[in-house]
């Protein structure tokens, strides 16, 4: 059974980069698009953008000039950076595996929090 | 692209019924049949409840259904139970080659 386990810096100040790592377990990297999605706290759902196991990335066209999705097949993880945080950015960033049907299948959630 | 439209909360008491709208347009709901459902109980990460419209995952009980017309998508749930109780969110593919999701509904189970 398919398991995301991720991680990350929880707490940011202002300007810095965020940085998160989701893990698979369970199952292979291909014919899958690996997803990011953030929840500011009390809000709705964003999706961040993807990436599949060839490298080949769709981003939100909001957040597109921040955000870089990477892969790591040997590892079997994917990643994501978003550059210039401010306090808008705070949210619970969850990473996911997608077709082009679906979300399926997410990881547990992590918080991160731009403060001064 | 702007999140796909849904009433901020719904309600209705045990074994009731009730219908949760999600309002898109041509470029996503009203063009693709990939519209998907989740719950997520505060706290919890989304859990899928219909995919393709209309679609249940294993184990998703079948008092959870959707279905669409035009640019909105639903998602009906029948003999309301106290489990029940969450968040939904809509999301649908788009033609952008994104996906959106709905503002999100808070289900209270009266």
């Amino acid at each position: 059974q398919v398991q995301l386990q991720q991680w990350g810096a929880g707490l940011l100040k202002p300007s810095e980069t965020l940085s998160l790592t989701c893990a698979v377990s369970g199952d292979s990297l291909s014919n899958y698009y690996w997803t990011w999605i953030r929840q500011p706290p009390g809000k709705g759902l964003e999706w961040i953008g993807e990436i599949n196991q060839s490298g080949s990335t769709n981003y939100n066209p909001s957040l597109r000039s921040r955000v870089t999705i990477s892969v790591d097949t040997s590892k079997k993880q994917f990643s994501l950076k978003l550059t210039s945080v401010t306090a808008a950015d705070t949210a619970v960033y969850y990473c996911a595996r997608a077709t082009r049907i679906t979300m399926r299948v997410w990881g547990q959630g992590t918080l991160v929090t731009v403060s001064s | 692209q702007s999140a796909l439209t849904q009433p901020p909360s719904v309600s209705g008491s045990p074994g009731q019924s009730v219908t949760i709208s999600c309002t898109g347009t041509s470029s996503d709901i009203g063009n693709y049949n990939r519209v998907s459902w989740y719950q997520q109980p505060p706290g919890t990460a989304p859990k899928l409840m219909i995919y393709e419209v209309s679609n249940r995952p294993s184990g998703v009980p079948d008092r959870f259904s959707g279905s669409k017309s035009g640019n909105t998508a639903s998602l009906a749930i029948s003999g309301l139970q106290a489990e029940d109780e969450a968040d939904y969110y809509c999301s649908s593919y788009t033609s952008n080659i994104t996906w959106v999701f709905g503002g999100g509904t808070k289900l209270t189970v009266l």
